[in-house]
């Protein structure tokens, strides 16, 4: 059967410090991936999703990025975190088009 | 401009009774819509979908409504358990990659 992992599940960051959010799926091959941030009270706003390897598209301009070097492994960075980018961050996958998206437990990240 | 909204941002409902959640949708391109529910500190779990070729979909106690016309779509659960009790989102997709946009969710309490 097909797994999600991500981690950490919390994160305490300072301001300015790099950040790495990592997520692997198992079970599965050349999966959709992608990365979500809730804001408190509110629904998933889609950070980032990718087709393929190497094959990153971007939803919102922002402090992060991401990249997937293999074909089950989805990364969040940031070089630098603002206070904004404090959240709770899902990783998900799907097998295709119009089919379900499988999420992680996610991760709070919360910046000081 | 929020393409998937639902109005109601709470709803609390007696056990056995029926529970109806709502949400609206802005964009004509939408053609696969789901229900996600989600608990504290989890990621999502994928709930019941529907295309947009039909106007129901029913799995157990839980029916997914679409009114392609007035762009809404429903969720009803009968009969309503506590265990029900959890955040429920709506999400449409359609185009590249099955992105999901997703509403901000209702909390739906269910009294013992």
């Amino acid at each position: 059967s097909q797994t999600i992992h991500q981690w950490p599940a919390t994160l305490v960051q300072p301001v300015g410090s790099p950040l790495s959010l990592e997520c692997t799926v198992e079970g599965t091959s050349n999966p959709n991936l992608y990365w979500y941030r809730q804001a408190a009270g509110r629904g998933l706003q889609l950070l980032f999703y990718s087709v393929g390897i190497g094959q990153i598209s971007s939803e919102v301009p922002q402090n992060l990025s991401a990249s997937r070097p293999q074909d089950r492994q989805f990364i969040l960075s940031s070089k630098k975190l603002l206070l904004s980018d404090s959240g709770f961050y899902l990783c998900a996958w799907s097998v295709q088009d119009h089919q379900p998206q499988h999420f992680g437990d996610g991760t709070r990240l919360s910046i000081l | 401009d929020q393409q998937v909204k639902q109005n109601s941002p709470s709803l609390s409902v007696q056990e056995g009774r029926i529970s109806i959640l709502n949400c609206d949708y802005t964009n004509s391109m939408f053609d696969y819509f789901l229900w996600y529910k989600k608990y504290p500190a989890e990621g999502p779990t994928f709930l019941i979908s529907i295309s947009s070729i039909k106007d129901k979909n029913e799995d157990g106690r839980f029916t997914v409504f679409l009114n392609k016309s007035a762009k809404h779509l429903s969720l009803h659960i009968v009969p309503s358990q506590p265990g029900d009790s959890a955040v429920y989102f709506c999400a449409a997709s359609g185009g590249i990659a099955g992105k999901s946009t997703f509403g901000d969710g209702t909390t739906l309490t269910v009294k013992p």
